[in-house]
């Protein structure tokens, strides 16, 4: 069976602190992988797309990378700020415009 | 700059009453989709469209049906809801041709009492 674990479930760390969310997934052969930001009752926000056949994808403090062979994908956060608290979800499909499957989310929380 | 679209926002269900929930995407995508979040469960597929004209069943189609009325819209209808449908809806679309991304609905919050 298709599945996607995120650990840790939850992370709480200090302002200004770098920080990974980590992402697995049972089959390797995906198409492509995604990583969201939920804010508490709104909902998901796109913030990187990883083609299959790429390694990692940058945008501004976020980078995410991707490592099929193993099965697992890393979001990792440079300099955190209280605003990038909320849950990180990964998601990964397994054909052209397919559905996706989802993880269940790292809930971060960045302190002042 | 709308994106996808739901509505309503909100709703209150007594067991055994129906509602259609509506999604409208106006990026032109061919793909759409319903998914439910729950508490422990993560986000689950209902139904999907990969086009107009066609819907399939995702993990957890039990209890709903869909109509991709065109290819803006794509609704979600339970017939005869229960407490276990509470839960809240997103609608999504995407491009089903190359490497694109996921888009979401800002979600409709169902109970169902």
């Amino acid at each position: 069976k298709q599945e996607v674990t995120q650990i840790p479930a939850a992370l709480s760390v200090p302002e200004g602190e770098n920080l990974v969310l980590n992402c697995s997934f049972t089959d390797s052969a995906i198409y492509n992988l995604q990583w969201f930001r939920q804010d508490p009752g709104k909902g998901l926000t796109s913030l990187l797309l990883i083609q299959s056949s790429q390694r990692e994808q940058t945008s501004g403090r976020l980078n995410a990378s991707l490592d099929k062979s193993s099965g697992r994908s890393t979001l990792y956060i440079a300099a955190s700020q209280p605003g990038d608290s909320a849950t990180y979800l990964c998601a990964v499909s397994y054909n052209q415009g397919g559905k996706l499957i989802f993880g269940q989310g790292t809930e971060l929380s960045v302190k002042p | 700059n709308a994106g996808v679209t739901q509505t309503p926002k909100f709703q209150v269900l007594k067991t055994g009453q129906s509602m259609t929930l509506q999604c409208a995407q106006d990026m032109n995508h061919n793909s759409m989709y319903w998914y439910r979040q729950d508490p422990g469960m993560g986000l689950r597929l209902i139904y999907y469209s990969a086009s107009e004209g066609t819907t399939d069943k995702g993990e957890v189609p039990n209890g709903y049906n869909v109509s991709r009325l065109n290819k803006r819209e794509f609704s979600l209808r339970l017939e005869s809801a229960a407490p276990s449908q509470t839960s809240v809806y997103f609608c999504a679309s995407s491009e089903n041709r190359g490497f694109t991304e996921a888009f979401f609905g800002q979600g409709t919050r169902l109970t169902v009492v």
